[in-house]
């Protein structure tokens, strides 16, 4: 069982299409992150929250956009997505020490996108 | 320099043998490594962490750490059919603009073969 729950699991979207993925973490991890994920590569960091507060953006197109609303939750918000953009988006928790990064990751099942 | 280097395989080990899989990192200062298991298909599983120089055990997992040589390496004994999977190996960075980023390899590829 994952305690980072991500929605949905499969996501067709065609490139005019605004969408959303949905993390939720019972875990009381006070950080979280959106990795993508292509094919036989490692995660890729996009986006990293801390304190529901963004603290780093790997210069992600604007056509993604984070939103923290709580401790609990985190959503990507997908708009005039490219077929480029397919790929398995993956949310992580992760606890802090402190401010500090522990670095250790607790990743959801991830949400698979194909945009055509 | 890549920031985390693995082979990527695959590699392929007999039914109950022990894998060897390694890792090697270029930045000094670093000082948190994990490894991370990753099916096909499935998102990646934290498996392991280590901090100190040595040995870390953990059932039939067992992580070694090198700082002066720069290399982790995770070993699995009694290789199981279920142990294929790519494995990745992280570090956590220093401090870079207020954050330390966990940086993986590419993974390496095991196939137990039964």
């Amino acid at each position: 069982d994952t305690e980072v729950t991500q929605t949905p699991k499969h996501l067709v979207m065609g490139m005019t299409n605004k969408k959303s993925l949905k993390c939720e973490q019972h875990m009381g991890h006070r950080a979280m992150y959106w990795y993508k994920q292509k094919a036989k590569k490692p995660p890729e960091l996009m986006f990293v929250y801390s304190y529901e507060k963004l603290s780093i953006n790997e210069s992600v197109p604007s056509r993604f956009s984070p939103e923290c609303p709580n401790s609990s939750l985190l959503n990507l918000h997908l708009h005039a997505l490219q077929p480029e953009d397919s790929a398995l988006y993956l949310c992580a928790s992760s606890p802090l020490r402190g401010s500090a990064n522990t670095g250790e990751l607790f990743f959801g099942e991830g949400s698979r996108l194909t945009v055509l | 320099q890549k920031e985390v280097e693995q082979n990527s395989g695959p590699l392929s080990v007999p039914e109950g043998a022990i894998a060897s899989l390694n890792c090697t990192y270029s930045d000094r200062v670093s000082q948190s490594f994990f490894w991370y298991r990753q099916y096909s298909g499935k998102s990646p599983e934290l498996i392991m962490s280590i901090y100190s120089n040595g040995d870390k055990e953990d059932g039939r997992f067992t992580a070694q750490l090198n700082k002066a040589s720069q290399y982790v390496s995770l070993l699995i004994r009694d290789s199981q059919p279920s142990d294929s999977a790519t494995y990745l190996c992280a570090v956590l960075g220093p401090y870079s603009g207020g954050y330390q980023k966990v940086t993986f390899g590419t993974g390496t590829k095991l196939q137990v073969i039964p």
